[in-house]
């Protein structure tokens, strides 16, 4: 299993370009995350689904939006970019609700200037 | 809404010596709480996690931890490390009614030889 794939792995963008960032999983998770890390702030969540067709904020939305066409596909888009944007994504899948761990991809370091 | 506090933002320790690492949670509800490690440029992976019964818990690589409900902490432990252990650590709660994973900032462990 390949478990949680992020694409790209690195990117720069220019102030206002859009992008998006990939995030697959195979392993039939129901839940899906996006979290930005950020130095000496942890991680912060961005969005989250439980499940397709469902979505929800977390933490830190403003400047983004997901969808959830499908159990295995979570996208995240940046549709104006901003140097506040500049961070490290990483998207996360976990199999049901609260007692189970969560599963990472290996990030997406973007940079916008 | 749930908080999670590391208190230590850098730990540096020779190798074979003890340590803790330190996290403290705030939470109206019961949690589930996790400890995940990452490694530079990779993403996080779990190290273990307390659901209920013995709140001693033991995981990967040596580690474990304990938690006290009364003080609402959830300290991670190693009574020896290696220098593989360099790495981050975070500290985390899941709401036990809602999927949602609120992470530390995060420890960064440095063992020294």
């Amino acid at each position: 299993n390949a478990g949680v794939t992020q694409t790209p792995k690195f990117r720069i963008l220019k102030i206002g370009q859009s992008m998006t960032l990939q995030c697959t999983q195979d392993m039939n998770h129901n839940y899906m995350y996006w979290y930005r890390q950020d130095p000496g702030m942890g991680l912060k969540l961005i969005y989250y689904s439980v499940g397709a067709g469902i979505t929800d904020k977390g933490e830190v939305p403003n400047g983004y939006n997901v969808s959830r066409s499908t159990t295995e596909d979570f996208p995240l888009r940046l549709e104006l970019a901003a140097p506040s944007q500049t961070s490290v994504y990483f998207c996360a899948s976990s199999y049901q609700q609260g007692d189970t761990e969560a599963f990472f991809g290996q990030g997406t370091r973007l940079t916008v200037v | 809404a749930q908080s999670v506090t590391q208190l230590d933002s850098q730990v540096p320790v020779f190798e074979e010596a003890p340590v803790e690492l330190r996290c403290n949670y705030s939470s109206s509800v019961s949690v589930y709480l996790f400890w995940y490690v990452q490694y530079p440029n990779q993403g996080l992976q779990l190290l273990l996690k307390y659901l209920s019964g013995s709140t001693l818990v033991k995981g990967i690589n040596g580690f474990e931890a304990e938690f006290n409900k009364s003080q609402t902490s959830f300290h991670l432990r190693k009574p020896s490390v290696h220098i593989s252990d360099t790495a981050e650590y975070f500290c985390a709660v899941s709401d036990r009614n809602f999927n949602k994973f609120y992470f530390g900032s995060g420890t960064k462990l440095n063992v020294k030889p």
